[in-house]
This record gives C-alpha cells, structure tokens and sequence, in this order.
C-alpha cells in the first residue's frame, strides 16, 4: 500500500524559533499534497494543499508567511512554522495524494508531528 | 456547501456492547465519496472504509458494519461486539469530485470501550 511518513514525528521548540516538518510518499508520486493541522480534542482542519512546482493554496484564515509550504519534488513536501508561539502547538499531518483504481484520487496519511512550543 | 456531522461527542460502552456512531452529510455533488478513519491515541488515521455516493450497498467487514442512506444523507459505523482496542476517536469525511481528493471531516465521536 502507498506509504507516507513524516519528520520528525515529535518536536519541542522554543517560541520565535522555526521549525520544519517533512512529508514523504516513499513508494509513489504525489503531485498534491494536503497540510492539516489538529488541536487537541478537535477534528483535522485543511491549512494547505502543495502543488508539486508551484504555491500552495492555503485555506482561509491559515497565514502563508508564518505557515511556508514547500512541494519541491514529487515525493517531498515541507512545512515550516516560522517564529513559532505557543498557540502554534498542534498535531500536525500531511498527506498524498495519489489516483488509484479508475479516476479516484486517494489521500494517504502520514503518522503526524507533535509539535509543542514553549 | 459541503459539511459533515457527527453529533455524538462521545461514546462510552461497556466491552461486547454493539455501538452506533452517527455521520450526517450535506452536499451538492451528485457524485461524492465518504470516509470512515479511526485515530487511536497515538494520533495517526488508520483508514476504514470509502464509499463513493452511487452504492448505497452496506457494507461488512468482520466486526464492523457501515449503513449508507442517501435518503437521509446518513452515514453510519456499527461495531459489533466491541473490544477496548477498539477505543479511539472515529472521523466521518467527505469529498466532492472536483475538490481534488480534498476531505472534510466531521468533529469526530470518541469512543471508550471499558473492559
């Protein structure tokens, strides 16, 4: 099955520090892939999608400086949570995209990264 | 728009208990697809099910069991004879055709099993 992972999967940072997290579909290509971000108790809400060689789409409300999105290559995508504070910290996942049986595209999830600032 | 509903916040069963969680949808696509993932503790989605919006056949797969009804834009998750592995959070998603795979979950229903 199609594989997706994530680094780190735990981070603790200092605030006003960057920190960034990387998504990787090791057995396929991904030309999308989808940044969600999860506060404790709550549900997955979609900051970006990352276009494989363009800018992300970010979702309304997500700000594209602090939250910088980077899909350099078709297995690769990068968040980086620049001057990170405390109200940063969240459960962070990615995930692949990819066409499966007929003219269905598949999100595959990566495990998540923990990210606390303090 | 597009919106998913899952009004149990949470569930609590004793082990062996049969349990129902609840998955309301709103669409406008004729053509869409719905998720079932399961989040144990330890945070990663653990997908269960997909079922795109013309089979409305339900669905079994050894202690679960999916109800999918258009009438009622409803699409519910049964466990049978549940087990305390199976305590975790459970998200109900949907996806429109031509929003590229992009998912919108519900508020999700935890559920703890109790031995």
């Amino acid at each position: 099955g199609a594989v997706v992972s994530q680094h780190p999967s735990r981070v603790i940072c200092k605030s006003g520090t960057s920190v960034k997290i990387e998504c990787r579909s090791l057995d396929f290509q991904a030309t999308t892939m989808f940044w969600y971000r999860q506060f404790p108790k709550q549900s997955l809400m979609l900051m970006a999608t990352s276009n494989e060689g363009s800018k992300a789409t970010y979702e309304q409300g997500v700000e594209k400086d602090k939250f910088l999105i980077n899909h350099a290559s078709l297995t690769l995508s990068t968040l980086t949570v620049t001057s990170a504070h405390p109200e940063d910290s969240s459960f962070y996942i990615c995930s692949a995209l990819t066409r499966i049986a007929g003219a269905y595209n598949e999100q595959f999830f990566g495990p998540g990264t923990r990210l606390t600032v303090l | 728009a597009q919106k998913v509903t899952q009004a149990q916040t949470e569930i609590s069963v004793v082990e062996k208990e049969d349990v129902t969680l609840d998955c309301v949808y709103e669409t406008r696509d004729t053509t869409y697809y719905l998720f079932w993932y399961k989040q144990p503790p330890s945070g990663e989605l653990v997908f269960l099910i997909r079922r795109n919006s013309f089979d409305e056949q339900n669905e079994i797969s050894g202690r679960y069991s999916w109800n999918f009804q258009k009438s009622t834009s409803s699409f519910n998750f049964t466990i049978t004879a549940s087990q305390v592995v199976d305590s975790a959070v459970y998200f109900c998603a949907l996806s429109e055709t031509g929003s590229q795979g992009n998912l919108i979950f519900g508020k999700g229903t935890k559920l703890s099993v109790k031995p």
